[in-house]
């Protein structure tokens, strides 16, 4: 089991510039989300799945897009890169069970500049 | 967004002593978790609580769920050097029918040797 996985690990972009977070999970989890972190602030949802082909969007949806065709997959797509959006991303997954434990992939490190 | 606040906010410490932390909110929640990052990882999940008063251990760690459910605490018993990271605690309530997990600032550990 690799639980969940990111890639890429980094990533420079110039502003503007178009790119996809990829995130997978094999815990057969229906529950997938993806959060940012900043400095001095707790994780923020930005985009959240129950399920294969449902999405929804969470507290800072802006400038993301996500899809979800298959259980195990969950790509983030960003339209265009902002400064603003230089942060570390988290893709998380859950059962859809009584358990509401998250597990967390290892985290994509996004600068823009 | 709403966080819950977390203290303190950072700790230096001594091999071998006992360390608590705690997470307060003026929310109620059903459920409580914690985590633990490392740096350039992702939160690995430590303990979870479910029911109002609980107490859970996992190893040297013992985790609280607050009577009032709006707060909870963790605490370490005889830290050592590999117990340095930044604990975050999350909150999960239910709202309509979805769960909405708000997620601590954290707690950076640090261990001195």
């Amino acid at each position: 089991n690799a639980g969940v996985t990111q890639t890429p690990k980094f990533q420079v972009l110039k502003t503007g510039q178009s790119m996809t977070l990829q995130c997978a999970q094999d815990m057969n989890h229906e529950y997938m989300s993806w959060y940012r972190q900043d400095p001095g602030m707790g994780l923020r949802l930005i985009h959240y799945s129950v399920g294969a082909g449902i999405t929804d969007q969470g507290e800072v949806p802006n400038g993301y897009n996500v899809s979800r065709s298959t259980t195990e997959d969950f790509p983030l797509r960003l339209l265009s890169a902002a400064p603003s959006q230089t942060s570390v991303y988290f893709c998380a997954s859950r059962t859809s069970g009584g358990s509401y434990e998250q597990y967390f992939g290892p985290g994509t490190r996004l600068t823009v500049t | 967004g709403q966080q819950l606040n977390q203290s303190p906010q950072s700790m230096f410490i001594q091999e071998g002593e006992d360390v608590s932390m705690n997470c307060t909110s003026s929310s109620i929640f059903n459920t409580w978790l914690w985590y633990k990052q490392d740096p350039g990882e992702g939160p690995v999940l430590l303990i979870a609580l479910y029911k109002a008063g609980e107490l859970t251990s996992n190893g040297r760690l013992t985790a609280q769920f607050g009577i009032t459910r709006k707060d909870s605490f963790l605490n370490i018993s005889a830290s050592i050097p590999s117990d340095v990271g930044i604990y975050f605690c999350a909150g999960i309530h239910s709202l309509s029918g979805t769960y909405k997990y708000i997620f601590g600032t954290g707690t950076r550990l640090k261990v001195l040797a």
